[in-house]
């Protein structure tokens, strides 16, 4: 089974706009992250936003907010007030503290979001 | 600090050729990770490390060798390579979890494209 799910291949959103980016997760871990990356045209990872599984609060970062819903096992991606160099790929990923392989994340298929003006 | 850095940025093969990618980070991470990414498929787990002449198996290790004699380098071989193996190859480092806990930011490098034909 999936670890990681993103539903949506692609997003459009206008400049300015919000715009969510869904994900779900599965794992029978009590205690895990969960991660948001950005990958531009130029290919690097880079890393967003993270959230605790025993975080209450969701996290912030700016104009990323990290929507998460324990009981749905969701933590989905807000962007507010979208930007041109928005556009690009968005990866969720889960690290499990149980894992059998350390460290490791999981990713989900990504995400293409394409903002236009 | 560089970070974490791969070496070479691209590289194009020929069936059955061998070749050797490095990664380095210079922030004293125990952990180390290479991952591949194909269209579609997000990043998965080729091998990983937890320290110095250690390494491990992840999810899609056929075809590949890893070595970790320093603690600062990863090392990943393609004995023969095949077109299969055509992808981008990331590396990725992070402390030990036992000391930082769930939430420790996995550091990525910028890529390797390999092109095998």
């Amino acid at each position: 089974a999936q670890k990681i799910t993103q539903t949506q291949p692609g997003m459009f959103v206008q400049e300015k706009e919000a715009v969510t980016l869904d994900c779900t997760y599965d794992t029978s871990d009590q205690s895990y992250g969960l991660f948001w990356y950005k990958q531009p045209s130029s290919g690097e990872m880079i890393f967003l936003i993270y959230q605790g599984s025993y975080d209450e609060q969701n996290a912030t970062e700016g104009r990323y907010s990290l929507n998460f819903q324990k009981a749905r096992k969701s933590a989905n991606l807000v962007i507010s007030a979208s930007q041109l160099g928005d556009s690009a790929m968005y990866f969720c990923a889960m690290r499990e503290l149980g894992g059998s392989t350390l460290g490791r994340l999981y990713f989900g298929r990504g995400t293409q979001l394409t903002v236009w003006p | 600090n560089a970070g974490v850095t791969q070496t070479p940025k691209f590289r194009v093969l020929k069936t059955g050729q061998s070749m050797t990618l490095l990664c380095a980070q210079d922030m004293n991470h125990e952990y180390m990770y290479w991952y591949r990414q194909d269209p579609g498929m997000g990043l998965r787990l080729i091998h990983y490390s937890v320290g110095e002449g250690t390494t491990a198996k992840g999810e899609v290790p056929d075809g590949y060798n890893v070595s970790r004699l320093k603690k600062q380098n990863f090392l990943l071989g393609l004995e023969s390579a095949a077109p299969s193996q055509t992808s981008v190859y990331f590396c990725a480092s992070i402390n030990d979890l036992r000391l930082a806990g769930v939430l420790e930011t996995q550091y990525f490098g910028p890529g390797t494209r390999l092109l095998v034909l």
